[in-house]
């Protein structure tokens, strides 16, 4: 069966430090990979997409990356943390625009 | 842009009531469309998929119907139960980007 594992489950970086967040998925071979945020009270706000290795899609500019070094792991990046990056990050998977997406268990990520 | 729209943004009923939650997309050109759940702090648990060819899908209490040319998904519950206390959202696969956008989810407050 197919899992996604995300980590950390929270973090609290001091503004102006680096940031990875990890996600991988287990059990598929070339998933289509999401990042979302999700700040209070708001809705999830897409931040990357991910249909194969080498392809990655940026919804909106920020201060945020991503990299998909390997076909089941997505990688959200950021060199500089602003107070605005904190919120909860999540990370999906789907086999494909026809199938079901799956969510990990988010990261709670506290900037201070 | 695809918008995904959901309202009311929070609804409070006693037990045992229907529901029919409502969700709105403004671009038909979709894969498929899901609905979703999120207690406080967790990830999204999938609930429905409804694929662009179908009407409706059904499981257990929960039956979500699809209206394409309409641009229209309702989820009905069944005698609702404090257990389905949660944040519920919909969101659609967009045709040609596989991109998953959602709405920003309706609170549902479910009193014994």
């Amino acid at each position: 069966s197919q899992t996604i594992h995300q980590w950390p489950a929270t973090l609290v970086q001091p503004v102006g430090s680096p940031l990875s967040l990890e996600c991988t998925v287990e059990g598929t071979s070339n998933p289509n990979l999401y990042w979302y945020r999700q700040a209070a009270g708001r809705g999830l706000q897409l931040l990357f997409y991910s249909v194969g290795i080498g392809q990655i899609s940026s919804e909106v500019p920020q201060n945020l990356s991503a990299s998909r070094p390997q076909d089941r792991q997505f990688i959200l990046s950021s060199k500089k943390l602003l107070l605005s990056d904190s919120g909860f990050y999540l990370c999906a998977w789907s086999s494909g625009p026809n199938t079901e997406a799956f969510f990990g268990q988010g990261t709670r990520l506290t900037v201070v | 842009k695809q918008e995904v729209t959901q309202i009311p943004a929070a609804l409070s009923v006693p037990e045992g009531e229907n529901l029919v939650l409502n969700c709105s997309f403004t671009d038909s050109a979709i894969y498929n469309l899901q609905w979703f759940r999120q207690d406080p702090g967790k990830g999204l648990t999938s609930l429905l998929l409804i694929q662009s060819s179908q009407r409706e899908q059904t499981s257990g209490r929960l039956n979500a119907s699809l209206d394409k040319s309409s641009g229209r998904s309702t989820l009905y519950i069944a005698a609702s139960q404090p257990g389905d206390s949660a944040t519920y959202l919909c969101a659609v696969v967009q045709g040609g980007s596989e991109k998953l956008v959602f709405g920003k989810g309706m609170k549902l407050t479910v009193n014994p």
